[in-house]
């Protein structure tokens, strides 16, 4: 089945600087790859998402990149503020079934 | 304009009790889904359903066991409560077919078991 990865398992940045959580999966059918933000005491909520006939995905400060080849995909977030810090899942979905997610990267986005 | 509602935030019950955790959905989604999220472990999934009166197994299903009565309703039950099952537990529901994929999560369920 299908194992998803997820690192680092947190991060602390200084306000302004860039962020990059790194996730590797292991099923090449995988072709659906969600990121989720959960603030404190808050549900998990998508952020962005990427499906694997495209490479990169961008939205604002955020973009994810995918590398089918090497399975992993990657999220980016520019000129962190105070408001992204939070923990952050990726998963790996087939057309939108099993979804496996990874353990999560808890960010700290220091003023 | 909350679309998955878990019944409870938070719930404090006794090992050994019989408990319910209750989950709607208003979105008219077929798939629903039952997490345990815990400190360093991330999601695990618990059991899903694809459709009313179906249910399947996830990575931790067991001490729990589901009920999909009514497409919008999805319950948990934990049938004799153990405190290794303190957690928060979050609901789910994904469309079976369509391009929207994304989960839409439950406000979560943040169970005690003293």
């Amino acid at each position: 089945g299908e194992n998803v990865e997820q690192h680092p398992s947190t991060l602390s940045v200084q306000e302004g600087d860039s962020a990059v959580i790194k996730c590797t999966y292991s099923d090449s059918a995988s072709n659906y790859f969600p990121w989720y933000k959960q603030e404190l005491g808050k549900r998990p909520q998508l952020i962005i998402d990427i499906r694997s006939n495209v490479g990169e995905k961008k939205d604002q400060r955020i973009a994810v990149t995918l590398n089918k080849t090497a399975k992993h995909f990657s999220l980016h977030i520019t000129e962190t503020q105070p408001e992204d810090s939070a923990v952050y899942f990726c998963a790996a979905s087939t057309y939108g079934q099993n979804f496996v997610f990874g353990p999560g990267t808890r960010l700290s986005v220091l003023p | 304009d909350v679309k998955v509602t878990q019944s409870s935030r938070y719930l404090v019950k006794r090992t050994g009790e019989k408990v319910f955790l209750e989950c709607v959905q208003d979105m008219d989604h077929e798939n629903m889904f039952w997490y345990r999220q815990d400190p360093g472990l991330g999601l695990r999934l618990i059991y899903f359903s694809y459709d009313v009166k179906m249910k399947e197994k996830g990575d931790i299903p067991e001490g729990y066991s589901v009920s999909r009565e009514k497409k919008e309703r999805f319950s948990l039950i934990l049938e004799s409560a153990s405190t290794n099952q303190t957690s928060m537990y979050l609901c789910a529901s994904t469309p079976l077919i369509g391009l929207n994929y994304g989960y839409t999560f439950g406000s979560g369920t943040r169970l005690t078991v003293v």
